[in-house]
């Protein structure tokens, strides 16, 4: 099992340019979620999904949109970036019980010019 | 007050040493509890859950106090290749079982 994949791992774009980080996880899982994490602050969750066709806005969704369409698949778009999206995207995802831990991909590094 | 609170450390020990983290959480109605790891530049990984009997994995104890609202990391016997920081994160609560909340995560030095 590969987990949770993210790509790309790394991406520079320039103010207003737009584009999607996909993940794909092979674990059935329900939950999946998108993060940001930026130095001296806590990982911060952008949306998240608990299931196929739903999404949700997380504490920081400004900016995003995301799109589960199928069950193993969630999308984050950035339709027009500004620098203050520079950051590294994580991923991740967890069975439906309320105790299940997080399963990360490996990231994508995003800088915005 | 932030949610989730960690000492950002770093913490330099010595090789075989042994170091305790501690992690203070705001919402009592939490529910889950975890601490995970990130080395620099990767994804966080689950070093494990903690439950409210307290757990041990190996070299690494983990305990919750929840009438002080903390939880505890206790690392036995340091490994160079224990140098990282470490993730305290809490689950549930009047949020939603959806919200997961990380610290800041407190660094961890093992010196040769």
């Amino acid at each position: 099992n590969a987990g949770v994949t993210q790509t790309p791992k790394f991406r520079v774009l320039k103010t207003g340019q737009s584009m999607t980080l996909l993940c794909a996880q092979d674990m059935n899982h329900e939950y999946m979620y998108w993060y940001r994490q930026d130095p001296g602050m806590g990982l911060r969750l952008i949306h998240y999904s608990v299931g196929e066709g739903t999404t949700a806005k997380g504490e920081v969704p400004d900016g995003y949109n995301v799109s589960r369409l199928k069950k193993q698949n969630f999308l984050l778009g950035l339709e027009s970036a500004a620098p203050s999206q520079t950051s590294v995207y994580f991923c991740a995802s967890r069975r439906g019980q309320s105790n299940s831990p997080l399963h990360f991909g490996n990231g994508t590094r995003l800088t915005v010019t | 007050r932030k949610e989730v609170e960690q000492d950002p450390g770093p913490f330099n020990v010595p090789e075989g040493a042994t170091v305790a983290f501690n992690c203070t959480y705001s919402n009592s109605a939490s529910q889950s509890f975890f601490w995970y790891r990130q080395d620099c530049r990767k994804e966080p990984k689950l070093l494990m859950s903690v439950y409210s009997s307290g757990n041990e994995d190996g070299r690494f104890t983990a305990q919750l106090n929840r009438a002080s609202q903390y939880i505890s990391l206790l690392i036995r016997d340091s490994k160079l290749s224990d140098s990282a920081t470490y993730l305290c994160v809490v689950n549930g609560g009047t949020s939603g079982t959806y919200k997961y909340i990380f610290g800041t995560g407190t660094r961890l030095k093992v010196l040769a």
